[in-house]
């Protein structure tokens, strides 16, 4: 089973908005909406962000936005801060031999 | 406070088992499908297993599929990884993470801090 693709890396300056893209087939992101983002910083466990496309977790500043359009899911941070400088994930329900699987992560650098 | 602990992990050699727990606390543990997902020194995040709230429904990644069985005891608020025929591949830190909801729908809004699997001779 591939893993989702994302990009590598994406950087943006503090008070700009950017997009992690995530695409997939009709067997995962394309088919179905449990597609979840996790941020996750040095050293530290993941952090749910986005769950279902588009649902903010309580909790979960709402400069981070998700959606979806066709075989791929996106996740927006608006008014950028030093602190959503982390690597970020997406994972995706799928009906292929593995059920679940997550993109290759993107790194996010503030510049 | 909501809390999931990781423990068993250890150094073990190729083809040999381990057996990892995660106590859970905090929360009804028997409302929730849990997983374990595993990250290799320096890669990404990979879903390894899952389980549904009353363990009627599990999942596994082609990559550990007949070898690593995931299980429950709700009356202990203990998820179990029983992993068997250890490769080197296997090698990463194993975290404990909880669903949203009773099925298996990949928004994990709890997680352990992990628990460390070398497997080398």
């Amino acid at each position: 089973q591939s893993a989702l693709t994302q990009p590598a890396s994406v950087s943006g300056s503090p008070g700009q908005s950017i997009t992690i893209s995530c695409t997939g087939t009709d067997s995962d992101v394309g088919g179905y909406n449990y597609i979840s983002w996790y941020q996750q910083h040095p050293g530290q466990a993941p952090k749910l962000m986005i769950y279902d496309v588009r649902n903010r977790p309580s909790g979960v500043s709402n400069r981070f936005s998700g959606s979806k359009s066709g075989y791929t899911a996106s996740l927006t941070i608006s008014g950028l801060q030093a602190v959503d400088e982390a690597d970020y994930y997406c994972i995706s329900y799928s009906t292929s031999t593995t059920p679940a699987v997550f993109g290759g992560g993107t790194k996010l650098t503030v510049l | 406070e909501v809390q999931l602990v990781e423990s068993g992990g250890g150094k073990v050699q190729p083809g040999r088992s381990l057996r990892l727990s995660c106590a859970a606390s905090g929360f009804t543990f028997d409302e929730y499908a849990m997983h374990w997902v595993r990250q290799a020194p320096g890669k990404a995040l990979e879903w390894v297993a899952g389980i549904s709230w009353t363990s009627g429904s599990t999942g596994y990644a082609d990559s550990v599929k007949g070898r690593f069985t995931i299980s429950r005891d709700n009356a202990e608020s203990s998820l179990f990884l029983q992993m068997n025929s250890l490769r080197a591949e296997d090698t990463a830190l194993y975290y404990c993470a909880k669903d949203r909801r009773h099925s298996l729908t990949y928004g994990m809004d709890v997680w352990g801090q992990g628990t460390t699997v070398t497997v080398s001779s």
